[in-house]
């Protein structure tokens, strides 16, 4: 069966610190690993990482993947309220089938 | 840009009745994908199209079918409805298999 663990569950900062989320994932027929932003609403494509060890960034925000020890990192430097959201990792296997973990919980104060 | 359109943004049935959800992909996607988030859930996978031919599929109970039509819409039909089927539906769209998914806005539905 395949599985998806973020870490931590939940994260409460200030604005200005930097965050590092967790993926680790076992599934079969792997394919790609896309990251999501969720507030409230429909999840944001923020990255999909298809290669291991290049960094992908849109901002503030970067991301890594690693094959070899089925492992990713989402960064978030210099951290807004605006950030504050539910951060999802998702594998993607064959046919694109997206499977998802539970989530990390980011709030930032300011 | 345009997005994923979903219809209706809210739907209250009761038990025993039958919905359908419409999903209106990004123009030129092809792929599309349907996701169940059940509250304080992460989002569970039930079924994809890709050029109009279902392509995979997941925890989707047999009262449920979907499909996706020549103008690459799709509809989700959910059947016998039951309360535990109280959910936030996504649709996604991609250009092609194995690309990035857009989600909607989502379908909100309340079966009371």
């Amino acid at each position: 069966e395949d599985k998806v663990v973020q870490s931590p569950l939940s994260l409460v900062v200030h604005e200005g610190d930097t965050v590092t989320l967790n993926c680790s994932y076992e599934v079969t027929n792997f394919r790609s690993l896309l990251w999501y932003k969720q507030e409230k609403k429909a999840p944001t494509f923020l990255f999909m990482l298809t290669s291991s060890g290049i960094e992908k960034k849109s901002g503030r925000l970067s991301s890594i993947l690693d094959k070899k020890e089925l492992f990713s990192i989402l960064n978030i430097t210099a951290t807004q309220t605006g950030d504050s959201a539910i951060y999802l990792c998702a594998p993607s296997t064959s046919y694109g089938k997206l499977t998802f973990g539970q989530g990390t919980i980011l709030t930032v104060h300011p | 840009a345009a997005g994923v359109i979903q219809s209706p943004r809210h739907l209250i049935k009761e038990k025993r009745e039958t919905a359908t959800l419409k999903c209106y992909p990004i123009p030129r996607h092809d792929t599309v994908y349907w996701y169940q988030q059940g509250p304080g859930q992460d989002p569970q996978f039930l079924i994809s199209f890709y050029e109009k031919m279902q392509s995979d599929k997941g925890s989707i109970p047999d009262r449920f079918s979907a499909q996706q039509f020549s103008d690459y819409h799709s509809e989700l039909n959910m059947s016998s409805l039951e309360l535990g089927d109280s959910a936030l539906y996504f649709c996604a769209s991609s250009l092609m298999v194995d690309y990035e998914q857009y989600f909607g806005p989502g379908t909100r539905l309340t079966v009371t």
